[in-house]
């Protein structure tokens, strides 16, 4: 059973700090991991994905993986009230596979004014 | 480009009645996939079809079924609803191109069961 787990939360930050998100798996054999945001009501979206050791950065966002650890992260730089929602981190098998992918239940994140 | 639409956002079936619930991409994705989001569960993958012509299934499978109808359009049907089934139900398409498995969704459908 492949599990994916996070710290529900929420996770409270003041606004322009660094809200830091967690994530581990289960599975040795994930090697694609991603990062959705979800605003109550709406569907995910892809903000962030990874598929090397290491760090990735994209604008505001960065991705940080260690597969050593089986322990994924999103680092959010200068937290903005906008960006106050449910964060999915989720994990996807090698090889292009097509198998849908292993979600966590998110961390609820709330950015304070 | 619309990306990933379904259809209906909003539905309520009593206990024992049938509906489909319709998905369509016009990004020339590969791939697409049924989940359902409920409250504490996080998404659970019920079906996927990897390509055209093919279907597998995910987690949740049991009373559900689903048709890949051609390359753009993933349908899943409810042949006999369950209060159980209330949920909201997310459709996903993929590129599915070397290693890269990037997934996005549609808007969903909001199901209730009564």
């Amino acid at each position: 059973q492949k599990e994916v787990e996070q710290n529900s939360g929420p996770l409270s930050v003041p606004e322009g700090a660094i809200a830091s998100l967690n994530c581990t798996y289960s599975d040795r054999g994930s090697q694609s991991f991603f990062w959705y945001r979800q605003y109550s009501g709406k569907s995910p979206e892809l903000i962030m994905s990874i598929y090397s050791n290491g760090d990735k950065e994209d604008g505001r966002f960065t991705a940080q993986l260690n597969k050593a650890s089986q322990y994924v992260s999103l680092l959010i730089r200068d937290s903005q009230p906008s960006d106050s929602a449910t964060y999915l981190c989720a994990v996807g098998i090698a090889g292009g596979g097509a198998d849908g992918l292993t979600f966590g239940k998110g961390t609820h994140l709330i950015i304070q004014p | 480009n619309a990306g990933v639409t379904q259809t209906p956002k909003f539905q309520v079936l009593k206990t024992g009645q049938s509906m489909t619930l319709q998905c369509a991409q016009d990004m020339n994705h590969n791939s697409m996939y049924w989940y359902r989001q409920d409250p504490g569960m996080g998404l659970r993958l019920i079906y996927y079809s990897a390509s055209e012509g093919t279907t597998d299934k995910g987690e949740v499978p049991n009373g559900y079924n689903v048709s890949r109808l051609n390359k753009r359009e993933f349908s899943l049907r409810l042949e006999s609803a369950a209060p159980s089934q209330t949920s909201v139900y997310f459709c996903a398409s993929s590129a599915r191109r070397s290693a890269y498995n990037e997934q996005f969704f549609g808007p969903g459908t909001r199901l209730t069961v009564l």
